[in-house]
């Protein structure tokens, strides 16, 4: 079966930096996304990598490494507002997405 | 202002009652979507489009249908509805000519089954 790990929720301070893992089992793969997701709100595109490497953008950055079926977010200089949920999705070899549960990220002062 | 957006926001429904969940978007999109959210669950795609007079299933399709007359709209039926049904729906949409483009999500739709 396709299988998304993310660890369900992680703490962290303000100013902090934060890393949010995701591994992935999937039939196939045609690129990894990231999305962050408000309480109550709307899912919101963060990122999207299809080779291996780190994609940085701003204060947020992405990590895919296929061979290990493996990505991580990478938060820097983390703010309040940045309190929310963030979602890991592959895309499979029939490009459906497939997603994770989401890791609720807390952010303390 | 250019999106997508979903009706209505939230909705208390009698069991064996029929409900349609509205979705528009005005992006010009060809794919559209439905997702249902539930706690400790994935988004769980439920039906799919890729483009306007097609559908296709999804992974939770069951006690749902959709259609696509036209390239704006994709509404989500219950035929009747149970209280399993209880979930956030979300609507999505993006260009199906290009698999890494974003989707974009409406609102969601707070459906409780009773």
């Amino acid at each position: 079966g396709q299988n998304i790990d993310q660890p369900t929720e992680m703490t962290a301070t303000e100013g902090a930096i934060v890393q949010i893992n995701c591994t992935y089992q999937t039939s196939g793969f045609n690129g990894l996304f990231w999305y962050q997701q408000h309480a109550g709100e709307a899912p919101t595109f963060l990122s999207y990598n299809v080779l291996d490497g780190l994609e940085e953008k701003g204060r947020f950055s992405s990590f895919l490494s296929r061979s290990k079926g493996y990505s991580y977010l990478l938060l820097k200089e983390l703010q309040m507002k940045d309190s929310a949920s963030y979602l890991c999705a592959v895309l499979d070899s029939n490009y459906q997405l497939i997603w994770g549960a989401g890791t609720k990220l807390i952010i303390k002062p | 202002i250019a999106g997508i957006t979903q009706a209505p926001t939230s909705q208390i429904l009698a069991a064996g009652r029929r409900m349609t969940l509205r979705c528009t978007q005005d992006m010009r999109h060809n794919a559209m979507y439905w997702y249902r959210q539930d706690l400790g669950l994935g988004l769980r795609l439920i039906h799919y489009s890729n483009t306007a007079g097609t559908t296709g299933k999804g992974e939770v399709p069951d006690g749902y249908s959709v259609s696509r007359a036209n390239t704006d709209d994709f509404p989500l039926t219950l035929a009747s509805a149970v209280p399993s049904q209880t979930s956030v729906y979300f609507c999505a949409s993006s260009d199906s000519g290009d698999p890494s483009t974003e989707a974009f999500f409406g609102q969601g739709t707070r459906l409780t089954v009773v």
